[in-house]
């Protein structure tokens, strides 16, 4: 079956810890986002990328980092500096970046930190 | 940047048709309209897609006015299961993800 992954479902973390969240494709889709979510709202785009190697600041990106090294894979970090981490993160794919391009979310992952 | 603007929540009955309008008055030239379902604690799913006019698949239709400054989803007959957030997007074809934004969408409540 074709999917995303993210793993794991639930994270606890102490403050200041650097944390890593997975997420693979085996959709063969080239884009990949990462999304953060808080209660009650939308989902604002923290990272996306178009390519292997490559990849884009969305509009929270600062206290995140991301890598693509493989055209299925795009974990995410979430650092100590970022201010406020503790959110539901949800991983997507798509064929192209373009907004015109059906978007394929993973489960999430569901971060606390205390 | 076309914002888009949905109402916060919504009430219906089951069985009923359900349609939530979307608003995006500032919508450009290549934007497509696109419609995502979120139940809680999963990732969003696509429910549709349109340019202009309607659009229909197997699960909902989509109205789109000759001006496209706001779009309308309809659900037809919803049920229970139907109970979810409903997003509504504008973004450019050719352009970048970062003009993508999930607002806070439309929370549908289905009852008996």
């Amino acid at each position: 079956d074709g999917g995303i992954t993210q793993s794991p479902k639930y994270l606890f973390r102490k403050e200041g810890q650097n944390v890593t969240l997975s997420c693979e494709q085996n959709l063969n889709h080239d884009a990949m986002y990462w999304y953060r979510q808080d209660p009650g709202q939308g989902l604002r785009l923290i990272y996306y990328s178009q390519i292997v190697n490559d990849f884009q600041k969305g509009d929270i990106a600062e206290g995140y980092s991301v890598s693509r090294e493989k055209k299925e894979s795009f974990p995410l970090t979430v650092t100590s500096a970022q201010k406020n981490p503790t959110a539901f993160y949800l991983c997507a794919s798509s064929i192209g970046q373009a907004a015109s391009y059906e978007q394929y979310f993973g489960p999430g992952t569901r971060l606390t930190v205390t | 940047l076309a914002k888009t603007t949905q109402p916060i929540s919504m009430d219906s009955y089951e069985g009923q048709e359900v349609n939530i309008t979307c608003s995006h008055n500032n919508i450009a030239t290549n934007d497509y309209i696109t419609w995502y379902q979120q139940f809680p604690s999963q990732g969003p799913r696509f429910i549709i897609q349109g340019y202009k006019t309607k659009v229909t698949n197997e699960v909902a239709s989509l109205f789109i006015p000759a001006d496209r400054k706001s779009s309308t989803l309809s659900l037809p007959r919803v049920s229970l299961s139907d109970t979810a957030v409903y997003y509504c997007l504008v973004g450019d074809s050719t352009g970048t993800a970062s003009k993508l934004t999930f607002g806070t969408g439309t929370r549908l409540q289905v009852t008996l």
